[in-house]
């Protein structure tokens, strides 16, 4: 099993500020990485697949990079809509998530 | 509109079982690749099962042998059937579709609002 690691566990952010989360596989997963939020109740949301297309919908402050093992996801300026948990998802070889990261209000 | 709702979760007796629904709509299922995604309590997300257009099915290792995915064409419906339920499969159900972009192929664009199963005595 391709084990997902993100850092940090929490992020503490202000309003406009840029985030950055990372991502790391256990082994390389190519550039088959999706990256998906997920706010309090709610179902998660794709946000970037193949490590760094946009989905559908997605705003441009939201940008994806790496390939291999080390994954980055940049959120540019964030907005108070942008605060919630982030996990980073392999789909290489099955499919493994990470633990999340929760970007919170600073 | 893509849409996909899910129903049948509730409380079980652990040894128990519980068959869990997606009704979709906007698109049609047996087109699709479509998988289980289940979320415990304060944790992160697991993938359960898939079943692909085709009609091959794979599970997680947690639950091989005691979850089985199938779809109804007919209803344009997902199914998952949960035997021998477990404490530590408590979880938030999610139903989620494989994305239909060739580029995007391996992930899951849409994902249905969750149906809740709590396994205790």
């Amino acid at each position: 099993e391709i084990v997902m690691t993100q850092s940090p566990a929490t992020l503490s952010v202000s309003p406009g500020e840029r985030a950055t989360l990372s991502c790391r596989a256990s082994q390389s997963v190519s550039s088959n990485l999706a990256w998906y939020q997920q706010k309090p109740g709610q179902a998660p949301r794709l946000l970037i697949y193949g490590a760094s297309t946009r989905a559908t919908g997605i705003p441009a402050r939201f940008s994806g990079s790496g390939s291999g093992t080390e994954f980055t996801l940049t959120i540019s300026s964030l907005q108070s809509e942008d605060f919630a948990v982030y996990y980073c998802q392999q789909y290489n070889n099955w499919w493994t998530f990470g633990q999340g990261t929760k970007v919170e209000i600073k | 509109e893509v849409q996909l709702v899910e129903s049948g979760g509730g409380l079980v007796q652990p040894g128990g079982s519980l068959r869990l629904s997606c009704a979709a709509s906007g698109f049609t299922v047996s087109s699709n690749y479509m998988s289980w995604v289940r979320q415990a309590p304060g944790k992160g997300l697991e993938w359960v099962s898939v079943i692909y257009s085709g009609g091959s099915t794979y599970y997680a290792d947690s639950v091989k042998g005691r979850f089985t995915i199938s779809r109804d064409n007919s209803k344009n419906t997902l199914y998952l059937q949960m035997n021998s339920l477990r404490a530590e499969d408590t979880a938030v159900y999610y139903c989620a579709r494989g994305a239909v972009a060739a580029s995007a192929r391996g992930a899951f664009d849409y994902w249905g609002q969750g149906t809740l199963v709590t396994v205790s005595s």
